[in-house]
Formats: structure tokens, C-alpha cells, sequence
């Protein structure tokens, strides 16, 4: 067990619609990172976020956005669904930018 | 930018079988290297890490030593076992910013 907790496990959801991702980080760590997996694209980074900062950001779509909140949880929000959207959504937490990440279970989502 | 260039799967061998899964990168500096594991329907688990030229990460019966001469980071193990059938992720970190991942190499280990 990571200590990262992510909900829900599965998502299945219609095109144009709206879902939001949550995670929680482990106990400590300050930093918030979101990626994408999808099979043809691999591990794509999305955003990261350090005690509830925007740190950087990767290949985020507009339709998607995300924030940390000062507890340190974190929802990523994904609208106007397309079916090339549906993909695994993984978070992980450090304790800071140098140290190793540790990845929560995933969210499937699945947009029919 | 940075980038990570880890060598196609999937890869199949025996049990106790020597393994070694390429992995390449680029980086302005000097990063911290990482390999990840991720075993079906799991996130990913650090493996094991190298934050500078010359250390050799190890766990697990797993090794790989941050070659920077030849900007490198090639994971070896002596002898792989069934459970070891996963997907391996290179990863790179220059401390400030985003982690950076190769596209993970599948590894099918049969008995």
C-alpha cells in the first residue's frame, strides 16, 4: 500500500460529460502530481501541484483543469468527455521535487 | 527537454533467465534516475534509484548503475522469476521539476 488513495476506482461516464477525480496524498508529502495512461501514449504528465501551488504542467488538455486543496487532497476535473479521453488516471505524491513518487491505484475511466 | 528512450517490449524469457531492459536519456544537469514497476491492475512502484554518476541502484535482486558518460540507466537482473512479469518504467527527475518516464518495457517471464 502506496498510502495514496484515489476515487472512485472506475468511472464510466457519456461524451460531453463532466467527472472529477480525486486523490489523496500520503501522510506528509507536499507535492501532487497527475498523469494520464492511456495504451497507444503511455505514461503522459499532466500537472503537478506542491502544497497547493501549481508547480508545472505537462500535456493538460483546456477542457481539463485540476487544483490541491490546503488540506493537500487534490481533484482533477475533466469536462466535455471524448471518447479518446477514456484512459487510466493516475496520482502520486513526494514529500518534495527531489524526492521518489508514490503512485496511488489509479481511476479507470471509461467514456462511451 | 528532457526525455527517457527505454527499449520496446515485450520482452520474454525463461525463468532464471538474465535480464537487462535498456534505458537512455537526455537532461540538462545532472537528474536523479528512478525505475518504476507497475505489476496488472496496480500504480506504480519505485524499484529502485540513483541520484548521481557512477551510483548503483539495487533491489529486490535488481540493478542499475547511472552511467553518465554514456547517459544511461540499464536495469539487470541475474536470474528473473515468474513474479517479475511486469511493466518496467525508466524515469527521470532533475529535482525541480516533473518526473519524466520512458514508455515502460513489458516483461513476460514463463516457467
Amino acid at each position: 500500500d502506496s498510502g495514496v488513495t484515489q476515487t472512485p476506482k472506475h468511472l464510466i461516464t457519456a461524451t460531453g460529460q463532466r467527472v472529477t477525480l480525486r486523490c489523496s496524498p500520503r501522510s506528509g508529502d507536499l507535492s501532487v502530481y497527475w498523469y494520464q495512461q492511456s495504451l497507444d501514449q503511455g505514461l503522459q504528465f499532466l500537472i503537478q501541484y506542491y502544497n497547493g501551488e501549481e508547480r508545472a504542467k505537462g500535456n493538460i488538455l483546456e477542457r481539463f483543469s485540476a487544483q490541491q486543496f490546503p488540506d493537500l487532497h487534490s481533484e482533477l476535473n475533466l469536462s466535455s468527455l471524448e471518447l479518446g479521453d477514456s484512459a487510466l488516471y493516475f496520482c502520486a505524491s513526494s514529500v518534495n521535487e527531489e524526492s521518489p513518487l508514490h503512485f496511488g491505484n489509479g481511476t479507470r475511466l471509461t467514456v462511451t | 527537454g528532457d526525455s527517457v528512450t527505454q527499449m520496446e517490449g515485450p520482452v520474454t524469457l525463461s525463468e532464471e533467465a538474465f535480464l537487462t531492459i535498456n534505458c537512455t536519456y537526455t537532461a540538462t544537469g545532472y537528474p536523479s534516475l528512478f525505475w518504476y514497476v507497475q505489476y496488472p491492475g496496480e500504480g506504480l512502484q519505485l524499484l529502485l534509484k540513483a541520484t548521481k554518476a557512477d551510483d548503483k541502484g539495487s533491489n529486490k535482486g535488481f540493478e542499475a548503475t547511472y552511467r553518465k558518460e554514456t547517459t544511461s540507466f540499464h536495469l539487470e537482473k541475474g536470474s528473473v522469476q515468474v513474479s517479475d512479469s511486469a511493466v518496467y518504467f525508466c524515469a527521470l527527475s532533475p529535482g525541480y521539476q516533473k518526473v519524466t518516464f520512458g514508455t515502460g518495457t513489458k516483461l513476460q517471464v514463463i516457467p
